[in-house]
């Protein structure tokens, strides 16, 4: 199993700032994961962040507004930019094997943006 | 691509009454099925998963679930629900290489 940490575990930010939240894995994995769990709703996939390579986003996400780091195997970084309060969510990381199909998730990060 | 359709978005039922939470999968190879739970203001909880052979998995809290692949669904059981039960349910696909895909989710409700 994987153990995962975020920071911060929770923010509040004014509209139109950006909040950059850091993911840590106790462990070397292959694929890192990013998502957004809304008010009230599921969890919805923002991108997938293989090291050594760009980040693929899902539909309705951009680079632009959700650029995301992932500069080795067990640390990656997704920024939320230019917020408004659309953005308000509790944001997830999540890592994985390739072959395996086995999945684990950080504890989030809950973003208020007023 | 991989989708998950979640049939109903609220189930009410009374406690010690039999549930079932409807899951339909879409997807051209083949996947990983997987329910999890979130109670209020919690993360998310894994109640079971199906990889392969036996089509009735059993989970956590005596939930189980069937796989029917012709039908292409995974619905979650419960033969007698408690209270405690009450929360949100997620049914999950995941193919080999790829992120997990989750549905709408359906509220469980438990009433006395």
């Amino acid at each position: 199993s994987a153990v995962i940490s975020q920071k911060p575990s929770r923010d509040i930010c004014q509209r139109g700032t950006s909040l950059t939240i850091q993911c840590q894995v106790d462990s070397q994995v292959t694929m890192m994961f990013w998502y957004r769990q809304q008010p009230g709703q599921s969890l919805t996939l923002i991108a997938t962040a293989n090291q050594g390579s760009e980040a693929t986003y899902e539909s309705g996400f951009v680079i632009d507004k959700f650029p995301i780091s992932r500069p080795n195997l067990t640390f990656s970084t997704l920024t939320v930019s230019n917020m408004s309060p659309e953005d308000s969510s509790i944001y997830l990381c999540s890592v994985g094997g390739q072959l395996s199909y086995e999945q684990y998730f950080g504890p989030g990060t809950r973003l208020t943006v007023t | 691509a991989q989708s998950v359709t979640q049939l109903d978005s609220q189930v009410p039922v009374f406690e010690e009454a039999p549930v079932e939470l409807r899951c339909n999968y879409s997807s051209s190879v083949s996947v990983y099925l997987f329910w999890y739970v979130q109670y209020p203001n919690q993360g998310l909880q894994l109640l079971l998963k199906y990889l392969s052979g036996s089509t009735l998995v059993k989970g956590i809290n005596g939930f189980e679930a069937e796989f029917n692949k012709s039908q292409t669904s995974f619905h979650l059981r419960k033969p007698s629900v408690h209270i405690s039960d009450t929360a949100e349910y997620f049914c999950a696909v995941r193919a080999a290489g790829t992120a997990l895909i989750f549905g709408k989710g359906t509220t469980l409700s438990v009433s006395s």
